[in-house]
């Protein structure tokens, strides 16, 4: 069975600091896609970052990036410069069954203190 | 745009009772998915169906039917419901199978006593 590990059940950063959610997973995939996904007080799942196994370079949106290391089948979140609206649950989701049945870890709350 | 849109948002049911949560999609999205989110659990997988007209249990399917009555609309119901199945229940659809990136609802929020 897949299996997902998210280490950090909560983690906190000051606004404007950089904070890292790490991200272990398990597949027999050789290509596949993983994702984090935010889950605000809201409760609306909203995809942060995609990154491709195929692709060596780390994906990167804005103050959202990836260390994704294929071989140790890790995948953390980089937030830089943090802001007050990060503060939310962060999913990590790596493939399962051919990308078709995305299996989440159990997430990581995330506080960002002013 | 309304994206993935679920009803009810919340729902209130005595054990044994039977209801349908609706899901609904105008990204003309191929597959769709049911997934359960519990504290402490993350988001499991019910039923997704890849393409219209096929559907496949997930981790957590027991207790649990799916109908893909269309292209755009994927029901999951709950024919006898137990306090185990109180939970926040999140639809979500994709536009490509193996690009698996989803988009999700906002939620219904069932408890069951």
């Amino acid at each position: 069975a897949q299996t997902v590990t998210q280490s950090q059940p909560e983690m906190s950063v000051q606004e404007a600091e950089t904070v890292t959610l790490s991200c272990t997973y398990d597949t027999s995939e050789s290509d596949y896609y993983l994702f984090w996904y935010k889950q605000p007080p809201s409760r609306q799942m909203i995809l942060v970052i995609r990154q491709e196994a195929y692709k060596q370079q780390n994906a990167t949106e804005n103050r959202f990036s990836v260390n994704f290391q294929k071989a140790a089948k890790s995948f953390s979140l980089k937030i830089s410069d943090s802001q007050l609206g990060d503060a939310a649950m962060y999913f990590c989701a790596p493939p399962q069954g051919g990308s078709e049945k995305l299996v989440f870890g159990k997430g990581t709350k995330l506080t960002v203190n002013p | 745009n309304a994206g993935v849109t679920q009803t009810p948002k919340f729902q209130v049911l005595k054990t044994g009772q039977s209801m349908t949560l609706q899901c609904a999609q105008d990204m003309n999205h191929n597959s769709m998915y049911w997934y359960r989110q519990d504290p402490g659990m993350g988001l499991r997988l019910i039923y997704y169906s890849a393409s219209e007209g096929t559907t496949d249990k997930g981790e957590v399917p027991n207790g649990y039917n799916v109908s893909r009555l269309n292209k755009r609309e994927f029901s999951l119901r709950l024919e006898s419901a137990a306090p185990s199945q109180t939970s926040v229940y999140f639809c979500a659809s994709s536009p490509e199978v193996n690009t698996g990136e989803l988009f999700f609802g906002e939620g219904s929020r069932l408890t069951v006593l």
